[in-house]
């Protein structure tokens, strides 16, 4: 079953703060989180593994809550270049493939 | 340069005919995907294989199948196109004993008429 990411769209001025959501309704063993620009394909910016780890990119920063089987996506002080559309990918257990279920995405639009 | 090449880019093909996507990987990794996304519904998962020899079924894979006669080629077949398999379908590969970074190509649009 798909996880569920919320918002499903949200538009953003420069310099702004934004929160994507992904939840499951199964036990969860990671969390991956991808962004794609349109018309191109899906580029990784990072994996959050059992543990209730927090990971940062440069402004870009992840939490991964297990026993809730949330992760969230924090975009601090958004650049033009963050609009696209962000996906969590999840891995229910690990396995010999880390195949992933991803959510519908969060459109990211970010105004000058 | 390393990475996941696809083809073709794009295709318009009738129902009924039969298609292979094909997708090669440069960077020995042992695992390789097919996704199909469609507009709402995100990127699911039609076929995997964890190594060469060995494939599984992901969440849509009727109407595909899928060979991994080696650790580089992980191609796509739609015996019998229909116009509802009209989709962007993304090949992608991944280190699973490593990083377990998914890395994807960039994608094949095709439109079944």
């Amino acid at each position: 079953q798909q996880p569920v990411q919320s918002p499903q769209a949200v538009i953003l001025r420069e310099g702004e703060d934004a929160v994507i959501n992904c939840s499951s309704s199964k036990a969860l063993y990671s969390v991956h989180w991808y962004r794609q620009k349109h018309g191109e394909a899906p580029v990784f910016l990072m994996i959050l593994l059992k543990g209730g780890e927090q990971k940062g990119h440069e402004k870009i920063s992840a939490s991964f809550n297990e026993k809730k089987q949330q992760s969230s996506l924090y975009l601090t002080a958004s650049q033009l270049s963050y609009s696209g559309t962000y996906f969590c990918g999840t891995e229910s257990t690990r396995g010999a493939t880390n195949k992933l279920i991803f959510g519908t995405g969060t459109l990211l639009a970010v105004q000058p | 340069i390393a990475g996941i090449t696809q083809a073709p880019t794009s295709q318009i093909l009738a129902a009924g005919r039969r298609m292979t996507l094909r997708c090669t990987q440069d960077m020995r990794h042992n695992a390789m995907y097919w996704y199909r996304q469609d507009l709402g519904l995100g990127l699911r998962l039609i076929h995997y294989s964890n190594t060469a020899g060995t494939t599984g079924k992901g969440e849509v894979p009727d109407g595909y199948s899928v060979s991994r006669a080696n650790t580089d080629d992980f191609p796509l077949t739609l015996a019998s196109a229909v116009p509802s398999q009209t989709s962007v379908y993304f090949c992608a590969s991944s280190d699973s004993s490593r990083d377990r970074i998914i890395h994807f190509g960039n994608g094949t649009r095709l439109t079944v008429t």
